[in-house]
């Protein structure tokens, strides 16, 4: 069954750097998301994306964050300048088609820790 | 803006029924959606819903949809302690692609 997968499954980096999270959604998916999980806390929107431009982002999603599809399979987030509280589990996810309640399939996600 | 609650603990012995609720304040709600995360893993879809159902079945799992009262619940009939997991309810509403998840239920079955 295609799934979408994500690299790293653990990164530790220290605060100011930047790091950037990769995904590869299911191959004939035309939409992607970028979702967090800080621990404890509820699992937060922070953008989508479809033909190559956002196409909706939430208020956690500034300057600081950038997404891009750099080739015909990944989807990457960019995080430029880390902070501690940018330490969260982020998933990235995908959908098929353009309706928006096309079910979201998930990736394993990405746990990463700021120094 | 829209919001999602769980309670965050159930705990049930193998064997019984399961029954995990959900609440949400947004009438525009298109879909619901349950969602299980087992450790250290990524969030697996379980079912969903269409906000003119009242109810859906799928094997052990049952949704039930009480629109009037933004309440929404999923019953897993037989538990076994493979679904021990966190269980997430979550939303999308009309024209937005985001969905809106709850806190998380975990679910503790115990043999």
């Amino acid at each position: 069954e295609p799934e979408v997968t994500q690299t790293p499954s653990h990164q530790v980096t220290q605060m100011g750097q930047e790091v950037i999270l990769r995904c590869v959604p299911i191959s004939n998916h035309l939409y992607f998301y970028w979702y967090r999980q800080i621990l404890g806390q509820k699992v937060e929107f922070l953008v989508s994306f479809y033909n190559n431009e956002i196409s909706e982002k939430s208020e956690i999603f500034d300057d600081q964050f950038s997404v891009e599809r750099p080739d015909g399979s990944n989807f990457t987030l960019k995080i430029r300048s880390t902070k501690l509280e940018d330490s969260a589990m982020y998933f990235c996810a995908s959908t098929a088609g353009p309706r928006s309640q096309e079910t979201q399939y998930f990736g394993p996600g990405t746990r990463l820790l700021v120094l | 803006g829209e919001d999602v609650e769980q309670s965050l603990f159930l705990s049930v012995r193998e064997g019984d029924s399961s029954v995990i609720n959900c609440t949400y304040t947004d009438s525009s709600s298109t879909y619901l959606y349950w969602y299980k995360q087992e450790p250290g893993a990524g969030l697996q879809l379980l079912t969903y819903i269409f906000s003119n159902m009242d109810m859906k079945q799928d094997q052990r799992l049952t949704v039930l949809l009480n629109k009037k009262d933004k309440h929404l619940s999923l019953r897993i009939a037989d538990t076994q302690t493979g679904d021990s997991a966190i269980y997430f309810c979550a939303e999308s509403i009309t024209g937005r692609r985001a969905l809106t998840f709850g806190s998380g239920t975990r679910l503790q079955v115990q043999p």
